[in-house]
């Protein structure tokens, strides 16, 4: 049905505490990415994946990391969340033609 | 590096107004470009592309040429409505990386006012 899907959509956080962000894609792309969203800053970069295990550093990989065990999932962790991690998250996947499919979102806040 | 600079940060127009978005890449060897476009609430989308130069790529009735000699990808569309409201980010790929890795601008919010 070409749809990513991410979870949760909404989370707030205190400072500290572990964050989990997941996706999903129904395509069997072998890529997917995770970037933030910034008033101003446009889509940056966390990690890119390009197939199960076989994850490599985006722009901004500091203060994250990544798992991925299954073509169709792909996990963004954020170990002692910090109040300048507040931001929108968007996963994406494609099939490297440069047309990326992105999820809606994941908005967390870190209190 | 690769980059691509979107001059106008935020553009307002009227319905039926006439839109030009600005977009220029920097890139070693020939990119392929890119338009994507994000409604509120919603993730970004394809919206076309274009791979050599001269060459126009279209979509919901917006459209882009590939300037290589002034190096642009400008977004065009002869008549705006209020539901073109959106984010629309220009990006190229291909260039000194793969296709996989995208550069993005940083983004040009449209406001459509009826």
């Amino acid at each position: 049905d070409m749809k990513v899907t991410q979870m949760p959509r909404y989370l707030i956080k205190r400072m500290g505490e572990n964050v989990l962000l997941e996706c999903g894609q129904d395509m069997s792309h072998e890529t997917m990415y995770w970037y933030r969203q910034d008033p101003g800053l446009g889509l940056q970069l966390i990690y890119i994946s390009y197939d199960v295990d076989s994850n490599s550093e985006g722009d901004i990989p500091k203060g994250y990391r990544v798992s991925r065990k299954k073509r169709e999932h792909f996990s963004l962790i954020l170990d002692s969340a910090k109040t300048n991690q507040t931001s929108v998250y968007f996963c994406a996947s494609s099939v490297n033609t440069g047309q990326l499919y992105f999820g809606e979102g994941s908005k967390l806040t870190v209190l | 590096g690769d980059s691509v600079t979107q001059t106008e940060g935020q553009v307002a127009l009227s319905e039926e107004d006439f839109l030009t978005i600005h977009c220029n890449y920097s890139a070693s060897g020939y990119p392929a470009l890119f338009w994507y476009v994000q409604y509120p609430g919603e993730g970004p989308q394809f919206l076309f592309r274009a791979s050599r130069d001269k060459e126009k790529g279209s979509s919901r009735g917006f459209e882009a040429t590939y300037n290589k000699e002034t190096t642009s990808f400008h977004l065009q569309k002869a008549s705006v409505q209020e539901s073109d409201s959106a984010v629309y980010y220009c990006a190229l790929g291909g260039a000194s990386s793969s296709f996989s890795k995208l550069v993005f601008g940083q983004g040009t919010s449209l406001s459509v006012v009826p």
